[in-house]
């Protein structure tokens, strides 16, 4: 069936570092990406997401890339600061009517300061 | 402003008992959700209703059924509770068709003793 690959599963970078997460997908068919980030004791939200006509996608610090030959993504956070330390989600979709999402198993980012 | 509540933060229950968790929406999402949330697992799906009375098997159904009688409602029901049962259960709700953002709600903790 439908699989998300995302790594890593923790990472932890200095205050004002970058932070790369990577999912990869295992349905050629999925087109929709979107990323969700979870603080602690929270619950998920919605930070990015990408569509599979689209490349690479920026908001502020934040950008998704999109490989669709390689079937994988990627979440870039630049200039890191303690209050993005969270768990991340990857997700992807291929079923438009339902709006169904496949998650990765998330990554834990710690930022230092 | 989207608003998902779930019944319970926390519940107790015991081996064999027939658990209820529910979640009510505010903004009239066709499209409702259960996750089990568990460490290094991430996220996977329970089950999922895109109408009232509509429901499909997400990729964990067994020893979990649902019902959505309602559109605000979505009712996940462990029929016999077994510790294995123990999780973190999101609610999630969003519009139809792909892209929408799912919106969660705060998470009910289930300890099955």
């Amino acid at each position: 069936g439908e699989n998300v690959e995302q790594h890593p599963s923790t990472l932890s970078v200095q205050e004002g570092d970058s932070a790369v997460i990577k999912c990869t997908y295992s349905d050629s068919a999925s087109n929709y990406f979107p990323w969700y980030k979870q603080e602690l004791g929270k619950r998920p939200q919605l930070i990015i997401d990408i569509r599979s006509n689209v490349g690479e996608k920026k908001d502020q610090r934040i950008a998704v890339t999109l490989n669709k030959t390689a079937k994988h993504f990627s979440l870039h956070i630049t200039e890191t600061q303690p209050e993005d330390s969270a768990v991340y989600f990857c997700a992807a979709s291929r079923q438009w009517a339902t709006n169904k999402l496949i998650f990765g198993t998330g990554t834990l980012l710690a930022v230092q300061p | 402003d989207v608003k998902v509540t779930q019944s319970s933060r926390y519940l107790v229950k015991r081996t064999g008992e027939k658990v209820f968790l529910e979640c009510v929406q505010d903004m009239d999402h066709e499209n409702m959700f259960w996750y089990r949330q568990d460490p290094g697992l991430g996220l996977r799906l329970i089950y999922f209703s895109y109408d009232v009375k509509m429901k499909e098997k997400g990729d964990i159904p067994e020893g979990y059924s649902v019902s959505r009688e309602k559109k605000e409602r979505f009712s996940l029901i462990l029929e016999s509770a077994s510790t294995n049962q123990t999780s973190m259960y999101l609610c999630a709700s969003s519009l139809s068709a792909q892209g929408k953002t799912q919106y969660f709600g705060p998470g009910t903790r289930l300890l099955v003793l």
